[in-house]
């Protein structure tokens, strides 16, 4: 069983501040990292997908970084909004299948 | 519009008594997954499937099975339904992709409380 451990489990900030959140995964046979955005009583939608050492991703306020060397993907919200509370979840792909860290919560106060 | 479906939404069963719950994607996806979710375990993966006529087993498969005979359905079996086995329960798919670098699209969830 692999270990994708996320940090912090759960974070509250206020509108406006700009937060980030860990993923740790191994570093060895690694193919890709998802992030994935869930709200409650939604299904995970997809941010972004991974692959190489290095990798940035930015879709609007949230950006992600990669480092596979380290076995580490940052998640940043700038200027977090109400509408950006939801669980955020990495998933670690060794080739077969998707291990998925236990996701923080994230919960923005207007 | 392509999506992905469950069905039921939500199910009480006893326990002992054998409970399918169904998956159905319209992407053509060959790719499919089934994952359970628990406080504290965040998603894991109990069966997936490649293709038709290919099942695979996940991290908490036990007490579990599926079939492929469609490349559109993969339907979860719970053979004998145990009070563990209360979840919900997350269908997914995703494109043909050997690496699995593909995103994995998820149905809307079936919550299952086993009596």
């Amino acid at each position: 069983i692999l270990n994708v451990e996320q940090s912090p489990q759960s974070l509250h900030v206020q509108e406006g501040d700009s937060t980030n959140f860990t993923c740790s995964f191994p570093s060895s046979n690694f193919y890709a990292l998802h992030w994935y955005r869930w709200e409650t009583a939604k299904s995970p939608e997809a941010l972004f997908v991974m692959t190489l050492n290095g990798d940035e991703k930015k879709k609007g306020r949230i950006s992600a970084t990669l480092n596979t060397k380290e076995g580490y993907s940052y998640l940043y919200i700038k200027g977090s909004q109400p509408e950006d509370s939801a669980t955020y979840l990495c998933a670690f792909n060794a080739g077969n299948m998707l291990t998925f860290g236990g996701g923080t919560r994230l919960m923005v106060k207007p | 519009d392509a999506e992905i479906t469950q069905s039921p939404r939500h199910k009480i069963t006893e326990t002992g008594r054998q409970v399918t719950l169904a998956c159905h994607q319209t992407w053509n996806h060959n790719n499919m997954f089934w994952y359970r979710q628990d406080l504290g375990h965040g998603l894991r993966l109990i069966h997936y499937s490649y293709g038709v006529q290919d099942t695979n087993k996940g991290e908490v498969s036990d007490g579990y099975s599926v079939s492929r005979s469609n490349t559109e359905d993969l339907p979860l079996t719970l053979e004998s339904a145990a009070s563990s086995q209360t979840s919900v329960y997350f269908c997914a798919s995703s494109e043909s992709d050997s690496l699995l670098q593909e995103t994995q699209y998820f149905g809307p969830g079936t919550r299952l409380l086993v009596l």
